[in-house]
């Protein structure tokens, strides 16, 4: 069965701190995707990242870094020095062999607020 | 860029009325799903369809069906509205290549429905 969970709910930053949140998932395939998902408050859901479970190298952009580590099952997004429009709720999700059809599982999402 | 459009952002509607939701994407996807989302419970799956006149039940199918009479357009249909059915409402869209998925969903602004 596929799982992705997201411990935190909620964090809260001050402008230009770092922040990393946290995504544990769970497959029995050796062949999946993950996936990061922003929503900032005007709603809609906007595509971050997508890696392979062939690929753990971590992957930078911008302030935006993600670290990949199969050995935990986990798959974490860090901003650096944040700021107020990173404000958003961010998902994580998982898709796998098994998943139907173009599929997604998401996890409960983290509602980040980054404060001036 | 992948364009999905919902028909309405806002909707106020009464007790045991038929309800329909309109989703439309621009960019030939075989995939359209939907997702209603409540504070504390994430994203959760009401139904997904891979092609025109096919549909798949998600997770929490009961009190709505879908109807696909185009390859772009998928619309939500809540039969007999309740008040738990308020809720945000997201429409997603991606392309199919074959088993499994490796692509990613491409939201719309998402329709908030209050049933009244």
């Amino acid at each position: 069965a596929q799982k992705v969970t997201q411990a935190q709910t909620e964090i809260s930053v001050v402008e230009k701190e770092d922040v990393t949140l946290d995504c544990v998932y769970e497959t029995r395939d050796t062949t999946y995707y993950l996936f990061w998902y922003k929503q900032p408050p005007s709603g809609e859901l906007v595509f971050l990242i997508r890696r392979n479970s062939f690929d753990e190298q971590n992957e930078i952009s911008g302030r935006y870094s993600w670290n990949f580590q199969k050995s935990t099952s986990s798959f974490n997004f860090t901003i650096t020095a944040s700021q107020v429009v990173d404000s958003a709720v961010y998902f994580c999700a998982l898709s796998d062999r098994g998943s139907t059809l173009g599929r997604l599982y998401f996890g409960r999402g983290t509602q980040l607020t980054v404060w001036p | 860029d992948v364009k999905v459009t919902q028909s309405s952002r806002y909707l106020v509607k009464r007790t045991g009325e038929k309800v329909f939701l309109e989703c439309v994407q621009d960019m030939d996807h075989e995939n359209m799903f939907w997702y209603r989302q409540d504070p504390g419970l994430g994203l959760r799956l009401i139904y997904f369809s891979y092609d025109v006149k096919m549909k798949e039940k998600g997770d929490i199918p009961e009190g709505y069906s879908v109807s696909r009479e185009k390859k772009e357009r998928f619309s939500l249909i809540l039969e007999s509205a309740s008040t738990n059915q308020t809720s945000m409402y997201l429409c997603a869209s991606s392309l199919r290549v074959g088993a499994g998925s490796n692509q990613p969903q491409h939201f719309g602004d998402g329709t908030r429905l209050s049933i009244l």
